[in-house]
């Protein structure tokens, strides 16, 4: 059991928009710790996405944005390109187990 | 550009030591940033090992804490992860990670592209 929970699956067709949860405690994410969000392509290492909640690192496209509030944060992908197709991850800091990830959404492009 | 790159045997014994380095080029191992190791088993999810400083400082998941040794070799620039006591359970993907600061905030900007480690007779 991860301490941060994602929902196992997303899908979407091209072009709509889609979100991921990612929710915490008031350990984690609702103590005020930052969210990041990692994109995994098949068969790769992850890729930082959004960092600091809603920061877009240079590169990443402006369809991906965070957000945070309380003890949840999510991520949103706008218009859906079947590229996106990968597994996500949330991470923060934990005051009882320092660094923590989230179990991990896949997204499949319909 | 700074890459990571890791390293060691592909398969260990049970009960013996899972022994990886991860080699720092393109930027120094010196540098104010903070270098994780992070695994994930096949088809799961990716879980946080522990982290060193160039200083010797460390800080490990407490649920791996008795068995996990980070250390730093800064005339080789690179970081070193060895886990004792192993059992297939930690078959898994071995990631070195780079744990930055931008603008007070911190992440892991940077990552090796894994090892393959698996734990079996």
């Amino acid at each position: 059991q991860s301490v941060l929970t994602q929902p196992p699956s997303v899908s979407g067709a091209p072009g709509q928009r889609v979100t991921i949860s990612c929710t915490g405690s008031s350990s984690n994410i609702g103590a005020g710790y930052d969210v990041h969000w990692y994109q995994q392509l098949p068969g790769t290492a992850p890729k930082l996405l959004i960092y600091g909640n809603s920061n877009r690192p240079s590169g990443v496209p402006d369809r991906f944005s965070g957000s945070k509030s309380g003890t949840s944060a999510s991520l949103a992908i706008t218009g859906l390109q079947a590229e996106d197709e990968a597994d996500y991850y949330c991470q923060s800091y934990d005051s009882s187990l320092s660094k923590v990830f989230g179990g991990g959404t896949k997204l499949t492009v319909l | 550009q700074v890459q990571l790159q890791e390293s060691g045997p592909g398969l260990v014994k049970p009960s013996g030591t899972l022994s990886l380095t991860c080699a720092v080029s393109g930027g120094s191992i010196s540098s104010s940033n903070w270098w994780s190791w992070v695994r994930q088993p096949p088809g799961k999810g990716l879980e946080w090992i522990g982290e060193i400083y160039h200083s010797g400082s460390t800080n490990y998941n407490p649920s791996l804490k008795s068995r996990v040794t980070i250390s730093v070799d800064k005339s080789k620039n690179q970081f070193s992860l060895k886990l004792s006591s192993v059992t297939a359970a930690d078959t898994a993907v071995y990631y070195c990670a780079r744990w930055t600061t931008t603008d007070r905030r911190r992440y892991f900007d940077l990552w090796g592209r894994g090892t393959l480690v698996t734990v079996s007779s």
